[in-house]
């Protein structure tokens, strides 16, 4: 098993730009997550899905959006990039939403919105 | 307002010592706690959790303790080794449908 896997790793873009973070997992997980990691910050929810087509608001969510059209992939689209939205993203999955379950990340997406 | 706070952004311990990782949370619903370690270019991975019904888990050279009435936790890694160098995320949730809360990290350099 790959896990969950994200591309691109790295990705420099332009204020107002638009683009899609890719995640996709291989462990047959119901639950999928965004996160967002500013430097010296922990990791704050942007948005996250129970389900093939249901996605939910997480903690940080403007600027973004989010859909889920298989269990496998869920990308991360940013419309317009600011520069406050630079920062690294990180996608993970869980099997279900049983609050002890774990969640498993993939190894993170750096952007720099200049 | 940060619902879990990790007040050492650093700490440094010699190889085979005791390393010692702090967490206090503020939010008395939450019920389970985690311990995820991150190195530099890798996402967080699980270590070790507890629920609030234990006041301590093991799990070889890592053991949770949890103090309830502190609100506190801490993450004890005995003996350290080099490769326990890392940064150490806590976080903690409650028992309903909400999201994971992340303390921002402590980073340990364990020295040989």
């Amino acid at each position: 098993n790959a896990g969950v896997t994200q591309t691109p790793k790295f990705r420099i873009l332009k204020i107002g730009q638009s683009m899609t973070l890719q995640c996709a997992q291989d462990m047959n997980h119901n639950y999928m997550y965004w996160y967002r990691q500013d430097p010296g910050m922990g990791l704050k929810l942007i948005y996250y899905s129970v389900g093939a087509g249901i996605t939910d608001k997480g903690e940080v969510p403007n600027g973004y959006n989010v859909s889920r059209s298989t269990t496998e992939d869920f990308p991360l689209r940013l419309e317009l990039a600011a520069p406050s939205q630079t920062s690294v993203y990180f996608c993970a999955s869980s099997y279900g939403g049983d609050y002890q379950e774990t969640q498993y990340f993939g190894p993170g997406t750096r952007l720099l919105v200049l | 307002d940060q619902q879990v706070k990790q007040n050492s952004p650093s700490l440094s311990v010699q190889e085979g010592r005791i390393s010692i990782l702090n967490c206090d949370y503020t939010n008395s619903m939450f019920d389970y706690f985690l311990w995820y370690k991150k190195y530099p270019a890798e996402g967080p991975t699980f270590l070790i959790s507890i629920s609030s019904i234990k006041d301590k888990n093991e799990d070889g050279r890592f053991t949770v303790f949890l103090n309830k009435s502190a609100k506190h936790l801490s993450l004890h890694i005995v003996p350290s080794q080099p490769g326990d160098s890392a940064v150490y995320f806590c976080a903690a949730r409650d028992s309903g449908n909400t999201p994971l809360v992340f303390g921002k990290g402590t980073r340990l350099s364990v020295i040989a």
